[in-house]
């Protein structure tokens, strides 16, 4: 158990919908990362949040948005979903902005159906 | 940009033997971290290892070590004596230190099967 949470675990939903994504960092932790798992593109860095501040964007859709709370929990945002963007949705966090190992959660599987 | 290659897509042993998965990054920056990641069939990514781009020490946990040489670009792992358990999926991962896209470029990864 890394001690990163997110829920759900699972997620079924249209194409065109919205949904949200939760997670929850380890204790202390102050970055949060997000990563999406696709067969055909494989793990992509999506975006990166230091204590609530955006820090760094990756291959992250305009479609999909984030935010970090006071409180260090982020939520990822995924709007007017297509069948591609169904895979597996990581959330990462790390003690620091740079240098720390990054500890993943377990994943949330989202199927756009 | 950063590149991680894992050129072994699959790889199938029988248990007992010793197997390396190879890896080989391309980064222009001087300083960077390289990692580990194995994912078994449930899913997770568990941490395995974390090197920085001046340490070249090998290093040796167990039956898992791992061969950092920077003139080759390689940060190769081996597990020796391979259990089932070891079967899984595992990942190279790059990130520089500093600003810009900072997230863990990963590779492929290998799919390692180890047979009973």
């Amino acid at each position: 158990d890394s001690g990163v949470t997110q829920t759900p675990k699972h997620l079924i939903t249209a194409t065109g919908q919205r949904v949200t994504l939760r997670c929850s960092p380890r204790s202390g932790d102050l970055s949060v990362y997000w990563y999406q798992q696709s067969l055909d593109q494989g793990l992509q860095f999506l975006i990166h949040y230091y204590n609530g501040e955006e820090r760094a964007k990756g291959n992250i859709l305009e479609r999909f948005s984030a935010q970090q709370f006071p409180d260090l929990h982020s939520e990822l945002n995924l709007s007017s979903l297509e069948l591609g963007d169904s895979a597996l949705y990581f959330c990462a966090s790390s003690v620091d902005r740079s240098e720390g190992k990054q500890y993943f959660g377990p994943g949330t599987r989202l199927t756009v159906t | 940009a950063q590149k991680v290659t894992q050129a072994q897509t699959e790889i199938s042993v029988v248990e007992k033997e010793d197997v390396t998965l190879d890896c080989v990054y391309e980064t222009r920056d001087t300083t960077y971290y390289l990692f580990w990641y194995k994912q078994p069939p449930s899913g997770e990514l568990v941490f395995l290892i974390r090197r920085n781009s001046f340490d070249e020490q090998n290093e040796i946990s167990g039956r898992y070590s791992w061969n950092f040489q920077k003139s080759t670009s390689s940060f190769n792992f081996t597990i020796t004596a391979s259990q089932v358990v070891d079967s899984a999926v595992y990942f190279c991962a790059l990130r520089i230190s500093g600003g810009g896209a900072d997230g863990l470029t990963f590779g492929k990864g290998t799919h390692l099967i180890i047979q009973p």
